[in-house]
């Protein structure tokens, strides 16, 4: 059964930092890996998409890699703003069921000015 | 483009009592999902449409809970009798969902208490 991990559970930086968040999970089966990004009381909203046989993804500032074999994927930050505190999840796409996604609990950031 | 809009934003109610949670999907998007987020299991997909047929219900927790999705533009979440343990967001997506890599739009949920 696949399961999704985000380590850590909360992070608080100060503007400007270069951050990383983490991802793993147990099955390397997927399809695909996303990053969605909650602000408080909305939905979610898609960042970046990995397919399983690319190894990273960049829009702006961010930027998503993949280690299928390693089980990982990390999200890279660079140049953190106070408009970046959201919940970051990760969820992947797995094999053999390609509308499900399995969800992490998201990591809560809060990038101090 | 509205988006996919939720209704009502916040629902309280006494064990017991019937709810309905709605939902109008962006137009054109021939896949609806139902997910319920609570802070211990995360996000939990519930049942998904394709074209207003239900294709997984596998997510659904029990008997308690059905979902309809009687034309394109409007889906239905409901729970009977509603229990404490239903307490949590409950979010709509849909998308046009032709490939593995369609992106999912969401509403901002409804916030559930049971009493």
């Amino acid at each position: 059964k696949q399961e999704v991990t985000q380590i850590p559970a909360a992070l608080s930086v100060p503007e400007g930092e270069n951050l990383v968040l983490n991802c793993s999970f147990t099955d390397s089966a997927i399809y695909n890996l996303q990053w969605f990004r909650q602000d408080p009381g909305k939905g979610l909203t898609s960042l970046l998409l990995i397919q399983s046989s690319q190894r990273e993804q960049t829009s702006g500032r961010l930027n998503a890699s993949l280690d299928k074999s390693s089980g990982r994927s990390t999200l890279y930050i660079a140049a953190s703003q106070p408009g970046d505190s959201a919940t970051y999840l990760c969820a992947v796409r797995a094999a053999g069921n390609n509308r499900k996604l399995i969800w992490g609990l998201g990591t809560s950031l809060a990038v101090n000015p | 483009d509205a988006g996919v809009i939720q209704s009502p934003r916040h629902e309280v109610t006494e064990m017991g009592q019937e709810v309905t949670l709605r939902c109008k999907p962006i137009s054109g998007h021939d896949y609806l999902f139902w997910y319920r987020q609570t802070m211990m299991r995360g996000l939990e997909l519930l049942i998904y449409f394709n074209n207003n047929v239900p294709i997984d219900d596998s997510g659904m927790p029990e008997d308690r809970f059905s979902a309809k999705m009687p034309n394109a533009s409007f889906s239905t979440l409901k729970i009977q009798p509603s229990e404490p343990r239903d307490s949590a967001v409950y979010f709509c997506a849909s998308s046009p969902g032709t490939t593995v890599i369609s992106p999912l739009h969401f509403g901002n949920g409804t916030r559930l208490t049971v009493t």
